[in-house]
């Protein structure tokens, strides 16, 4: 079992291009989380599908950030115009259903400068 | 936010030594998850907990959902449990988590 696996494990990109941050959950699991880490504002959930339909995004920022499971195997966290504000560990996790012990990934470090 | 409070915010501890952090909410929760961030970043799943306590090793963890608290009890701490420690719950039955602001721990000799 080889996890969580994200990539890249860190980007850099310049104020204004575009982001795309890969995951692929736990075989079997159904639930994809995606979360982002600050030191300022902590773990905090951005959005999460269950059998790849969007469950609820109430975390993503309505401009710019757009997030998408097109199979069971992986999922994906785009960030248009990113912006230095947006330089964070982005964590995606996975848990079997989404109601049990979550998973977590290695993150991708987002540096936008 | 303060919608689950952890503490101490930060701890040391001498090997072989026992201490306890806690996490207290102000939501309805139906669930807790303690992680372990180590110092590289990978966040390690500890407990998931309904109310009522497990056991795991030199870990034991509690969730008390009437009184609305957890607590992770560490006993002869070792140089590896250092990191920070977060413990999260979930909204209203939710599987969205909210997390504390995290108790850092360091283990030294």
């Amino acid at each position: 079992n080889a996890g969580v696996i994200q990539t890249p494990r860190h980007k850099v990109t310049g104020k204004g291009q575009e982001a795309t941050l890969w995951c692929e959950p736990i075989s079997g699991h159904s639930a994809v989380f995606w979360y982002r880490q600050t030191i300022v504002q902590g773990l905090e959930f951005l959005t999460y599908f269950r059998n790849q339909a969007p469950i609820d995004d109430s975390g993503m920022p309505k401009e710019r950030f757009s997030a998408q499971m097109p199979n069971q195997s992986h999922s994906t966290l785009k960030i248009q115009s990113t912006q230095p504000q947006d330089s964070a560990v982005y964590l995606c996790a996975s848990s079997t259903t989404g109601l049990e012990r979550l998973f977590f990934g290695h993150g991708t470090k987002l540096s936008v400068l | 936010g303060d919608q689950v409070k952890q503490s101490p915010s930060a701890l040391s501890l001498q090997e072989g030594t026992n201490s306890a952090l806690r996490c207290n909410f102000s939501i309805a929760t139906t669930t807790v998850q303690w992680f372990l961030q180590n110092p590289r970043g990978s966040l390690m799943n500890l407990f998931y907990l309904v109310p009522g306590t497990k056991e795991n090793g030199r870990l034991k963890s509690t969730f008390n959902s009437k009184e609305s608290y957890s607590t992770l009890h560490i006993r002869d701490a070792q140089l590896e449990d250092s990191g920070t420690y977060f413990c999260a719950a979930d909204e209203g039955g939710s599987a969205k988590l909210i997390f504390g602001e995290g108790t850092k721990l360091t283990v030294s000799s």
